[in-house]
C-alpha cells in the first residue's frame, strides 16, 4: 500500500512568488493534517480536513496560506505571496476515520526556500 | 496549554553505548496520548510508538524500551546498544484532540 506522498520534495523560490504544494494521503483515509517545521523548531500543526471540510484550521499562520482538498483526496496548500519566514519543511499526514488513537502517518515532506 | 519539551537538542554517541531522549509534556487532559517518531536522513516522519495516558506500563521493542511516568510528566526513550543507523532527529509528540503537540526534536548521532 502506498503512503503518504508529497510534491514537490524541494521547492526554491523568491519572496513574494507563489508556491503550492501537494499532498496524496493513503487511500481511504479521511483525516489529512498539514504541519511545518521552521528550521530548528518543533513541527507545527496547520490545519485538518475531514473528507473536504476544514476541521480545524487554528494553526493557519495567516491569511497568505491557502488550503484545499477538493473532493475529499489529495490536499494542495498554497502560499501566495511567500515570506522569508515560510521556509521549513511542511509535512501532511493523514489517518483513518474513527478509531481511538490518533495514529497520524506521514509524508516524506516538503522543504520550501524562500530567497 | 499543551506542551512537549525535548531538552537535548543533539546527542552523540559511540555505536554499542546506550542512550536515552528525554521527553517531558504538559497537559491539563486527563486523556491523551504520547507518541515517538523517528526522522532519518530521507527526511519522512517514522512512527515509534503510541502510549495512551491510562498505560503506564514500560514498553519494550528489541533494543527500544520507553519509560511512561504520568507522576514525572515524563515518556523517555532508550535506545540500547545503538547502531549507526539510528542516527536521526527524533520527536516526541502529545495529541491533543486530534492534532500532534511535538517537540523540538533532538539529534542523535552514532559514530562507529
Amino acid at each position: 500500500e502506498a503512503g503518504v506522498t508529497q510534491f514537490p520534495s524541494h521547492s526554491v523560490i523568491e519572496k513574494g512568488q507563489t508556491v503550492t504544494l501537494r499532498c496524496d494521503p493513503i487511500s481511504g483515509h479521511d483525516n489529512l493534517y498539514w504541519y511545518r517545521r521552521v528550521m530548528g523548531k518543533e513541527i507545527k500543526f496547520l490545519l485538518h480536513f475531514v473528507k473536504e471540510s476544514k476541521q480545524d484550521e487554528s494553526g493557519m499562520p495567516n491569511n497568505r496560506f491557502l488550503a484545499e482538498r477538493t473532493g475529499g483526496t489529495y490536499s494542495t496548500l498554497k502560499v501566495q505571496p511567500a515570506e522569508l519566514e515560510d521556509s521549513g519543511v511542511y509535512f501532511c499526514a493523514s489517518r483513518l476515520a474513527g478509531g481511538s488513537y490518533n495514529e497520524q502517518f506521514f509524508g516524506p515532506g516538503t522543504r520550501l526556500t524562500v530567497l | 496549554a499543551q506542551k512537549v519539551t525535548q531538552a537535548q537538542t543533539e546527542i552523540s554517541v559511540v555505536e554499542k553505548e546506550d542512550v536515552t531522549l528525554d521527553c517531558v509534556y504538559e497537559t491539563r487532559d486527563t486523556t491523551y496520548y504520547l507518541f515517538w517518531y523517528k526522522q532519518p536522513p530521507s527526511g519522512e516522519l517514522v512512527f515509534l510508538i503510541r502510549r495512551n495516558s491510562f498505560d503506564e506500563q514500560n514498553e519494550i521493542s528489541g533494543r527500544y524500551s520507553w519509560n511512561f511516568q504520568k507522576s514525572t510528566s515524563s515518556f523517555n526513550f532508550t535506545i540500547t546498544a545503538s547502531q549507526v543507523v539510528d542516527s536521526a532527529v527524533y520527536f516526541c509528540a502529545l495529541s491533543e484532540t486530534d492534532k500532534l503537540i511535538f517537540g523540538t526534536g533532538t539529534r542523535l548521532q552514532v559514530f562507529p
